[in-house]
């Protein structure tokens, strides 16, 4: 099966500074990567995902980047905001609904003000 | 759209007893997901249904755990009976056609 791994596991960043988060996966027929960030308390929650066929998504100040070749994905986060501090969740999967995620163990994020 | 709704919020129960969670997933979605979340083993899967059918029940920690999917909009899980290593919250998710998973507000469970 598929097996994800994520780092760092936590991550502390000065408000304004980037924040970059790395996951690897093994299965070259996973097609379909999310990240979810996890706020204290609360549910996961999806912010980005991208699918296999393109190599980068934005959405303000969030991008993923896929390298399918290396099998590896990550999250950036560019002038991160204290509201930023959570836990984020990388996943891979295949597309089709009958399909499971394969979740990272995590990253804990802290932005200090 | 109500999202995914999972009841009891939190429950308090005591060793022994029995413990039923319940899950309606968004309407419209075949695979549901049962997930339990704890700081030492972080996010895990205990089963999922497609199209109300078990699919993979790996997870599911031993026997006194059973997940039930009766019908499109409906599934419980039970635990039968409770140890205070059950303590977690417990996730419900739901997947489409749009490839992405939602997740319920999720159950916190004590067992004391």
């Amino acid at each position: 099966g598929e097996n994800v791994e994520q780092h760092p596991s936590t991550l502390s960043v000065q408000e304004g500074d980037s924040a970059v988060i790395k996951c690897t996966y093994s299965d070259s027929a996973s097609n379909y990567f999310p990240w979810y960030k996890q706020e204290l308390g609360k549910r996961p929650q999806l912010i980005i995902d991208i699918r296999s066929n393109v190599g980068e998504k934005k959405d303000q100040r969030i991008a993923v980047t896929l390298n399918k070749t290396a099998k590896h994905f990550s999250l950036h986060i560019t002038e991160t905001q204290p509201e930023d501090s959570a836990v984020y969740f990388c996943a891979a999967s295949k597309r089709n609904t009958g399909n499971q995620f394969y979740f990272g163990t995590g990253t804990s994020l802290t932005v200090i003000p | 759209d109500a999202g995914v709704i999972q009841s009891p919020r939190h429950e308090v129960t005591e060793m022994g007893q029995e413990v039923t969670l319940r899950c309606k997933p968004i309407s419209g979605h075949n695979s549901l997901f049962w997930y339990r979340q704890t700081m030492m083993r972080g996010l895990e899967l205990l089963i999922y249904f497609n199209n109300n059918v078990p699919i993979d029940d790996s997870g599911m920690p031993e026997d006194r755990f059973s997940a039930k999917m009766p019908n499109a909009s409906f599934s419980t899980l039970k635990i039968q009976p409770s140890e205070p290593r059950d303590s977690a919250v417990y996730f419900c998710a739901s997947r489409g056609l749009a490839d992405t998973q939602y997740f319920g507000p999720g159950t916190r469970l004590t067992v004391l």
